[in-house]
């Protein structure tokens, strides 16, 4: 059964760090690996999709990574803001077959950032 | 394109009343699901549809139902609700249900069952 794990599950930095969160999962049968971004009491944002041939996407100050053969992903942010304070999630897509329902995300319980100015 | 929308964007509800949370998206999208948010327990699959007319159960559909007649709507019934389904509800399209497409997902509905 798949699963996503989040490392740590609450993080704080001073305003201007870069930082790292982390993301793996058990089974590297994945079409793609999404990491998004919810704000209290709002919706899921789509950061990057990295899709299970790529290595990396970049987007502005984020960069994500995968491994799939190992089952991690990183999310890197670059010179952090207050205004990246926000829960982060990874979700992973299972191949048809590997993940239970058809189409199914399997999330991870995200890892809560805070940024301090 | 207004994406995936959902309605209403707040909802109290006593035991055993009934509604109807909506979906919709306008992106001629095949798949369609509905998710729920609970505290520790991250995202769930209640229901999906891989198309219209074509529906499936999730990781935890009991308490729910759903139905698919068009491409673009895809509602969520409870038709008889109960406190443990006080969640935050999420609805999302995906051009299909296999292979490497990117999910999208409303802004969401949250449900109090009193």
């Amino acid at each position: 059964k798949q699963e996503v794990t989040q490392i740590p599950a609450a993080l704080s930095v001073p305003e201007g760090e870069n930082l790292v969160l982390n993301c793996s999962f058990t089974d590297s049968a994945i079409y793609n690996l999404q990491w998004f971004r919810q704000d209290p009491g709002k919706g899921l944002t789509s950061l990057l999709l990295i899709q299970s041939s790529q290595r990396e996407q970049t987007s502005g100050r984020l960069n994500a990574s995968l491994d799939k053969s190992s089952g991690r992903s990183t999310l890197y942010i670059a010179a952090s803001q207050p205004g990246d304070s926000a829960t982060y999630l990874c979700a992973v897509r299972p191949e048809e077959g590997y993940g239970g329902s058809q189409g199914n995300l399997i999330f991870g319980k995200g890892t809560k950032l805070s940024v301090k100015p | 394109n207004a994406g995936v929308t959902q309605t209403p964007k707040f909802q109290v509800l006593k035991t055993g009343q009934s509604m109807t949370l909506q979906c919709a998206q306008d992106m001629n999208h095949e798949y369609m699901s509905w998710y729920r948010q609970d505290p520790g327990m991250g995202l769930r699959l209640i229901h999906y549809s891989v198309g219209a007319g074509i529906t499936d159960q999730g990781e935890v559909p009991n308490g729910y139902n759903v139905s698919r007649s068009t491409t673009e709507d895809f509602p969520l019934r409870l038709l008889s609700a109960a406190p443990s389904q006080t969640s935050v509800y999420f609805c999302a399209s995906s051009r299909s249900g296999t292979g490497d497409y990117e999910q999208y997902f409303g802004p969401g509905t949250r449900l109090t069952v009193t």
